[in-house]
């Protein structure tokens, strides 16, 4: 079974601009979450979509949204991008259930200039 | 809210040699409690999921144990070998409070393992 998938893996943008990430899930996993890892703040929880529907979100401005869609795929969106949004975006997918394992992908690493 | 506390940051250890990682929560109401690897600029790789009604999980070399009550868990890796070098993350999911249902890491502990 194919892991978690991200794409891009790397990408560079100017403040002010946006940025669009996409995270395919294992085959079968309904839950997608995202997180933001940074050297000072560690991982950061950002939201959680389960069957296309928003079913948690973190401590996050509003420039930070997601979406996902009918095939589990989820796309993750930062708008009016600030140098301290510079950090590594994982994505992580689970079957259902809180109580399952969550399995990571190899991350997006922005950079913002 | 759940914290989550990882000691030592970083630790570091003669190739062959048992050693235990630590983990402590601060609020034992929580669904379960997962251990992660992760490589230098890499995603993590799950290791061990340990539910709330469970005591301890093994695969390999690998034994975690938890403590509900007293907020702790521990990764117990026997005979360590240099791939094993990484930074190991522990996290929970609190069921209750500020931070519901989100999964709570700790800053992790970077492990080298010297040949």
């Amino acid at each position: 079974k194919a892991g978690v998938t991200q794409t891009p893996r790397y990408l560079i943008k100017t403040r002010g601009q946006q940025v669009t990430l996409s995270c395919s899930p294992i085959s079968g996993h309904r839950s997608v979450s995202w997180y933001q890892q940074t050297p000072g703040q560690g991982l950061q929880f950002l939201f959680e979509y389960f069957s296309e529907t928003q079913r948690n979100k973190g401590n996050f401005p509003g420039r930070f949204s997601g979406r996902q869609f009918s095939n589990s795929r989820s796309e993750m969106n930062v708008s009016t991008l600030e140098l301290g949004d510079s950090a590594l975006y994982l994505c992580a997918s689970s079957l259902d259930a809180y109580t399952d394992t969550q399995y990571f992908g190899p991350g997006t690493r922005l950079t913002v200039l | 809210k759940q914290e989550v506390t990882q000691i030592p940051a970083a630790l570091s250890v003669p190739e062959g040699e048992n050693l235990v990682l630590n983990c402590s929560f601060t609020d034992s109401a929580i669904y379960n409690l997962q251990w992660f690897r992760q490589d230098p600029g890499k995603g993590l790789t799950s290791l061990l999921l340990i539910q709330s009604s469970q005591r301890e999980q093994t695969s390999g070399r690998l034994n975690a144990s938890l403590d509900k009550s007293s907020g702790r868990s521990t990764l117990y890796i026997a005979a360590s070998q240099p791939g094993d070098s990484a930074t190991y993350l522990c996290a929970v999911r609190p069921y209750s409070g500020a931070g519901s249902y989100q999964l709570t890491f700790g800053k992790g502990t970077k492990l080298s393992v010297i040949p």
